[in-house]
């Protein structure tokens, strides 16, 4: 079983500002997704195979990495975007494990 | 538009059963693998079980193994989750989600909160 190992657990950023939110996978993986949650809401779909923006998620926001880690990189923050990102890898074989979270503060 | 509405949370005793169900709406059911994916209170999200398209193919955390099921009904656009043997660590929002041919859940429902507490 592959563990995602997510970087910060929180971070708190102002608006304007760059963040980057790291994973960590035990074993090489091919693609990640990444998922984001607001408080009291369910999970959405942010980015998949490691860069690809889901429908309707800003262009400030990418992926990147490959191997063992992969990044979620906001390029200015806005407060729409205080949230919990979680990581998942891509694969077809069970278990389909995530990231602990990390969860974003706007200061 | 996507739908998925879970149904059939509550408050059990541990040691007892609860059934969830998920009905989907929107789009073409039975072309779509479907998951359960839970959240503990304040905790992170934990894949439960995914079932393919026609059944062929189902797996479990190892953390439910034996003690849930998961089935779906495509004629009736409605994925299940039989929990049996039911522990206070199954505490939780149950979430059913779609997966999509990039092997990503692309479809979340809103969750069905589920108590296990005597």
């Amino acid at each position: 079983e592959t563990v995602l190992t997510q970087s910060p657990t929180t971070t708190a950023a102002s608006p304007g500002e760059k963040v980057t939110i790291t994973c960590r996978a035990s074993s090489s993986v091919s693609y990640m997704h990444w998922y984001q949650q607001k408080s009291g809401a369910s999970p959405k779909l942010w980015i998949y195979d490691t860069s690809k923006l889901a429908s309707g998620v800003p262009n400030r926001f990418s992926g990147s990495g490959s191997g063992t880690s992969y990044s979620l990189i906001i390029s200015s923050i806005e407060s729409e975007d205080a949230a919990t990102y979680y990581c998942q890898q891509k694969s077809s074989d069970p278990p389909w494990t995530f990231g602990g979270g990390t969860k974003l503060e706007l200061k | 538009e996507v739908q998925l509405v879970e149904s059939g949370g509550g408050l059990v005793q541990p040691g007892r059963s609860l059934k969830l169900s998920c009905v989907a709406s929107g789009f073409t059911f039975s072309n779509y693998g479907m998951n359960w994916i839970r959240q503990a209170p304040g905790k992170g999200l934990e894949w439960v079980a995914y079932i393919s398209s026609g059944s062929s193919y189902i797996y479990y955390a190892e953390t439910v193994k034996g003690r849930f099921t998961i089935s779906r009904d495509n004629a009736k656009n409605t994925l299940y989750l039989q929990m049996t043997s039911l522990r206070s660590e199954d505490t939780a929002l149950y979430y059913c989600a779609r997966r999509n041919n990039y092997y990503v859940m692309d479809a979340w429902g809103q969750g069905a909160s589920v108590t296990v507490s005597s």
